[in-house]
C-alpha cells in the first residue's frame, strides 16, 4: 500500500539558516509522482514541485531544491538561506499515477523560521 | 492565473443540519476531487469525481456524503447530517493532465 512518511513534526530554524525537510514514500507501482505542498498560516495548499518515478534529476528553483532518490525511496526538500516568510507546514504527497490519481500525503512538516 | 474557487471560506453549522460546499474548478479541468484536513492533521483523501461519476472514494466518504456537479461549472460536496467530526477545513481539487491537482483555499466547517 502506499504511504507518506515525514518524520520530522517540527523543525525551528534562524533566519538565513539552510533546512531539509525530509520525506520518505512506499509504493509498489513503478510509476508514480511525488509533490510537496506548502501551507502557510492562512490555510491555502500551495503547490511547490511535482516529479515522476522517471525523472530522478533534481531540481532546483531559487531557494528551493528536491533531492529525489529511489534507492532509498525519497524526496527530500531543501530550503537554503531561509526566510521568516518560509514559515508553513510542509506536506509531501505521493500519486501512484492511477486512474484517479489521488493523492496521499504525509503528516507535513512545521516549519519555524525565527528572525 | 485560473484557480479553483472555493465558497464559502468558513461555514458555521449546528450538528445534524445539512451542508453544501461549492467549488468551481478550473475550466477545461476533467477530473474533481475533495479532500479533507481535520485540524492540525494531514490531508486526506474523500472522493475523486470524473465523467460525471465518482471515480474513488475513501473509507470517510460514507453516505452522509455525496458530490454532484449540478452544471458546467460548479462541482459540490454534500454532507447530509453534519457531526461534530466533520468538523475540518475541505479542500476542492482539479486537474487536466493527471495527475496534478490544483487546490482551491478550501472551506473551513465548524459543526457546533
Amino acid at each position: 500500500a502506499q504511504k507518506v512518511t515525514q518524520a520530522q513534526t517540527e523543525i525551528s530554524v534562524v533566519e538565513k539558516e539552510d533546512v531539509t525537510l525530509d520525506c520518505v514514500y512506499e509504493t509498489r507501482d513503478t510509476t508514480y509522482y511525488l509533490f510537496w505542498y506548502k501551507q502557510p498560516p492562512s490555510g491555502e495548499l500551495v503547490f511547490l514541485i511535482r516529479r515522476n518515478s522517471f525523472d530522478e534529476q533534481n531540481e532546483i528553483s531559487g531557494r528551493y531544491s528536491w533531492n529525489f532518490q529511489k534507492s532509498t525511496s525519497s524526496f527530500n526538500f531543501t530550503i537554503t538561506a531561509s526566510q521568516v516568510v518560509d514559515s508553513a507546514v510542509y506536506f509531501c504527497a505521493l500519486s501512484e499515477g492511477s486512474w484517479t490519481d489521488k493523492l496521499i500525503f504525509g503528516t507535513g512538516t512545521r516549519l519555524q523560521v525565527f528572525p | 492565473e485560473p484557480e479553483v474557487t472555493q465558497t464559502p471560506s468558513h461555514q458555521v453549522t449546528q450538528m445534524g443540519q445539512e451542508v453544501i460546499l461549492r467549488c468551481v474548478p478550473i475550466s477545461n479541468h476533467l477530473y474533481f476531487y475533495w479532500y479533507r484536513q481535520i485540524l492540525g492533521q494531514k490531508v486526506e483523501f474523500l472522493v475523486s469525481f470524473y465523467n460525471n461519476e465518482i471515480s474513488e472514494k475513501s473509507e470517510i466518504f460514507d453516505d452522509q456524503f455525496s458530490v454532484e456537479r449540478p452544471d458546467g461549472s460548479n462541482f459540490t460536496l454534500k454532507i447530509r447530517s453534519t457531526k461534530l467530526e466533520d468538523s475540518a477545513m475541505y479542500f476542492c481539487a482539479s486537474s487536466e493532465l493527471v495527475p496534478e491537482a490544483f487546490f482551491g483555499q478550501g472551506t473551513r466547517l465548524t459543526v457546533v
